[in-house]
């Protein structure tokens, strides 16, 4: 019955490595999102799309780039792992019409990866 | 642009007691919803209700409920009648009416359930 699956549940990396976090989802939505999440900091948006290869920045994108060349995956790309990229990463999707705010938005999230840096 | 304010980094509450977690928000958005999440130690985020901004009644879901109070720019969750599993992370969330609803989380807080 999953429905937003991450790749990895744990990863660790080494510092200056390019990191692939992999997020499939089966529901057919349209908005895809990468957060992450530190404590006392919250979750945070680094980057969603809205549709197959779009792609807008959120509130902390630097040192991240994102692909979603088909509907249902879409990655996040650490171009250059740095000890401070160490945290926990959390996929979600939703649909895209504001009438589904019914369900809330139908917004889901995967169970997340842990990513050190080491 | 939106914020989401969560001022309790935890709180402590009695099994069967009623505890309301508190939450401010901003936005300039004429309409937004808003949202609650709970998660627990595994690490899930888990969805568990949605106030529009428009709505006319406050939110109910289970023994979850929204007290929400628009001139104030609040949106309080209320738990009745706390059980040990209610013990986990609680994130108060917003997103704006567009062509990409993206989500807006606060801080967060730790609600423990003592028996």
């Amino acid at each position: 019955d999953v429905k937003v699956t991450q790749s990895s549940r744990y990863l660790v990396k080494r510092t200056g490595e390019k990191v692939f976090l992999e997020c499939v989802q089966d529901m057919d939505h349209e908005n895809m999102f990468w957060y992450r999440q530190d404590p006392g900091l919250g979750l945070r948006l680094i980057y969603f799309s809205y549709d197959v290869k779009m792609k807008e920045k959120g509130d902390i994108p630097e040192g991240y780039s994102v692909s979603r060349e088909k509907k249902e995956r879409f990655s996040l790309i650490l171009e250059s792992a740095s000890t401070n990229q160490t945290s926990m990463y959390l996929c979600a999707s939703s649909y895209n019409p504001w009438d589904r705010a019914r369900d809330g938005y139908g917004y889901t999230f995967g169970s997340g990866t842990r990513l050190t840096v080491v | 642009a939106q914020k989401i304010t969560q001022t309790q980094p935890g709180m402590f509450v009695q099994e069967k007691e009623a505890v309301t977690l508190d939450c401010t928000y901003d936005t300039s958005d004429p309409s937004y919803g808003l949202f609650w999440y709970k998660q627990p130690s595994s690490g899930e985020m888990i969805f568990l209700i949605y106030q529009g901004s428009y709505d006319q009644q406050n939110a109910t879901e289970g023994r979850y409920s929204l007290n929400f109070q628009k001139a104030r720019k609040s949106a309080n969750l209320v738990i009745s009648a706390s059980q040990l599993g209610d013990s986990a992370m609680y994130f108060c969330a917003m997103a704006g009416q567009g062509g990409s609803e993206k989500l807006v989380f606060g801080k967060g807080m730790k609600l423990t359930v003592n028996p």
